[in-house]
């Protein structure tokens, strides 16, 4: 069974578009994550959530926003899609800042 | 915010050589972790160090964590064409339960 497993791997989409990104976890983790990987490789923390609290990082636009329907599960909801947007982005989970298992990644072209 | 610092972005060496790369926090960190990343993969935890001025080993790699607990570095010696990624190291912002990553460090291996 995949540990973290996020969908869709592959989102192609025309600018202007609202897109999701599905992020599910299997291990009993408490605290789940979304990082995005641009062309450089830089991973840059957008968000973390536990079942205390919810860190935003404050240069991720408002068009991004997590939503976490229990905890096991933390989409990714973009609205908006620019350009710029266009990476990878990652799904992870840990418990609390321990070790953390990554999904295998979703790349988003928007055209 | 908390930074972490990761150097040298990017390294190339012939298979045999050493290669170092070293990771340096602007605070205190309560542990620090190790991935690497494949081309094309996502990052997988190698390692996690938690004691001041701890060494652990892993076959060809070697981790430190500083005395005052604000850096580390991954040594491999002797690369083989496997090595080949980028390695990243991680610590946790403090008092949150989220892990901030450096930059990377991208090791080619030449046969």
């Amino acid at each position: 069974d995949t540990a973290v497993s996020q969908t869709p791997k592959y989102l192609v989409t025309q600018m202007g578009n609202d897109k999701s990104i599905k992020c599910e976890q299997n291990l009993g983790h408490d605290t789940m994550y979304w990082y995005k990987q641009d062309s450089k490789k830089f991973l840059k923390i957008m968000f973390s959530y536990n079942n205390k609290e919810l860190i935003i990082n404050e240069t991720v636009p408002n068009r991004f926003s997590p939503k976490s329907p229990d905890k096991a599960h933390l989409n990714l909801h973009i609205n908006s899609l620019e350009l710029g947007d266009s990476a990878v982005y990652f799904c992870a989970s840990s418990v609390q800042s321990s070790e953390a298992f990554f999904g295998q990644g979703t790349r988003l072209t928007v055209v | 915010g908390q930074q972490v610092m990761q150097i040298p972005q990017y390294q190339h060496v012939q298979e045999g050589e050493d290669f170092t790369t070293y990771c340096n926090s602007s605070t205190t960190l309560s542990n620090i972790q190790w991935y690497k990343q494949r081309p094309g993969g996502h990052p997988v935890f190698l390692i996690q160090l938690v004691k001041s001025g701890e060494v652990k080993k892993q076959k060809r790699l070697t981790f430190q964590f500083g005395e005052a607990k604000k850096n580390s570095s991954l040594h491999i010696t002797a690369t083989q064409t496997t090595d080949v990624g980028t390695y990243f190291c991680a610590g946790p912002w403090t008092g949150y339960s989220t892990l901030t990553f450096g930059k990377g460090t991208m090791l080619l291996v030449s046969p």
